[in-house]
């Protein structure tokens, strides 16, 4: 158990246009998603923290405005990215631990995006 | 903030030889946690430390977390070109928000 979805997979897009990411938890209900940035070869730069229920909590340097987050349900945080840009181009990886307490995080298979 | 730092950043080596990744930590950590990425894939959890001074082995891959559980050390031996990857560790000082470290690429050579 403990399988993460991402939707879409890869997703090309037009500068000015928005992009959703759908992060589902499968198997388990999920307390806490996160939202990751990765660039090639680079580590995992943590974006935002979302709870259920609740506002998202955005590292500093992240733009709420650019970045919307909702975290509708214990299964379920999407990620629009607003207004793209090339320099949103991409690796945006999701995760999410459990409500019973456990404390490792399961990662979704990530959503490539393109701006173009 | 909290900075996690990983050397090396890269690392190959002969197919049978040892391999080790380091972490450090600015700042004490509650818990420690260890991840493996594939090329082209998702970050798998590995384990997680929070004993000042433990030791975990998972058959060839040996983890330590330091005294001052400020830093950290994965060891692989006699590694396998099934051990390619990128190591991460990713430090909890609160909660359940991880601060990830850079990352070791491990190449393998057969």
């Amino acid at each position: 158990g403990a399988v993460v979805s991402q939707h879409p997979s890869r997703v090309i897009c037009k500068s000015g246009t928005s992009v959703k990411i759908e992060c589902r938890s499968l198997d388990f209900q999920a307390t806490t998603m996160f939202w990751y940035r990765q660039f090639p070869k680079k580590s995992l730069m943590l974006m935002a923290t979302s709870n259920e229920g609740s506002k998202a909590t955005y590292e500093q340097g992240v733009e709420k405005d650019k970045f919307l987050i909702n975290h509708a349900s214990l299964t379920l945080s999407t990620l629009t990215v607003t207004s793209a840009h090339p320099e949103d181009s991409s690796f945006y990886i999701c995760s999410a631990t459990r409500t019973s307490g456990r404390y490792e995080q399961y990662f979704g298979p990530g959503t490539r995006l393109t701006v173009t | 903030g909290q900075q996690v730092m990983q050397i090396p950043q890269y690392q190959h080596v002969q197919e049978g030889e040892d391999f080790t990744t380091y972490c450090n930590s600015s700042t004490t950590l509650s818990n420690i946690q260890w991840y493996k990425q594939r090329p082209g894939g998702h970050p798998v959890f590995l384990i997680q430390l929070v004993k000042s001074g433990e030791v975990k082995k998972q058959k060839r891959l040996t983890f330590q977390f330091g005294e001052a559980k400020k830093n950290s050390s994965l060891h692989i031996t006699a590694t396998q070109t099934t051990d390619v990857g990128t190591y991460f560790c990713a430090g909890n000082n609160a909660g359940n928000m991880l601060t990830f470290g850079g990352g070791t690429r491990l190449m393998v050579k057969p």
